[in-house]
């Protein structure tokens, strides 16, 4: 059982550049987000979705967009990347009531110069 | 809004010592509980879990109580080790399940 499988697990990208963080899960889960995590900062929502072609924003949407196809995959798309998109990505995905809590996976590490 | 609030770091401990990391909410009605763990280079993964009043959670050596009075979630273990070195954060799930709130985070280190 895989669980939350993100790739690619380090990618430095060049001001402007456009790219997909890739999110798969395994386990039949109707929630799945996006969280970003900055040192200071905690944990950041950045969208969701509560299931297949349903997706909505969090906390800090602006410069990423979103789809959800299918249950398992939930990609995350830098437009234009900037540098203020350094961070470590986290996908996440839950059943659909959160109070089970989510199931994480290991995260993207990106640097954008 | 609902919210977490929860100690700040760093924490510092020596080998064996007893941990509490300080975790206290704001929500209306009954939300569940949760500590995550972040080990280095890693993501967050679930600790433990309360779902009611008075709902102890446990896993690894590690405790916490569902404190409706206090509307607290403290962590604690008796005897930490070097490999509990990692972040901590407590979380909650409204009542509803729709929303999810995490704290800002506790690291711990734990030296020999």
């Amino acid at each position: 059982n895989a669980g939350v499988t993100q790739t690619p697990k380090f990618q430095v990208l060049k001001t402007g550049q456009s790219m997909t963080l890739q999110c798969a899960q395994d386990m039949n889960h109707e929630y799945m987000s996006w969280y970003r995590q900055d040192p200071g900062m905690g944990l950041r929502l950045i969208h969701y979705s509560v299931g297949a072609g349903i997706t909505d924003q969090g906390e800090v949407p602006n410069g990423y967009n979103v789809s959800r196809s299918t249950t398992e995959d939930f990609p995350l798309r830098l437009l234009s990347a900037a540098p203020s998109q350094t961070s470590v990505y986290f996908c996440a995905s839950s059943p659909r009531l959160l109070a089970r809590g989510y199931t994480f996976g290991s995260g993207t590490r990106l640097t954008v110069v | 809004g609902d919210s977490v609030t929860q100690m700040e770091g760093p924490v510092t401990l020596s080998e064996e010592a007893f941990l509490t990391i300080n975790c206290t909410y704001t929500a209306t009605g009954y939300p569940s509980l949760f500590w995550y763990v972040q080990y280095p280079g890693e993501g967050l993964q679930l600790l433990l879990k309360a779902t009611k009043a008075d709902d102890k959670g446990s896993n690894k050596g590690f405790e916490a109580t569902y404190r409706k009075e206090t509307t607290s979630f403290h962590l604690e273990k008796g005897s930490v080790q070097v490999s509990d070195s990692a972040v901590y954060f407590c979380a909650l799930s409204d009542p509803t399940g729709n929303q999810f709130y995490f704290g800002t985070g506790t690291s711990l280190t734990v030296i020999p």
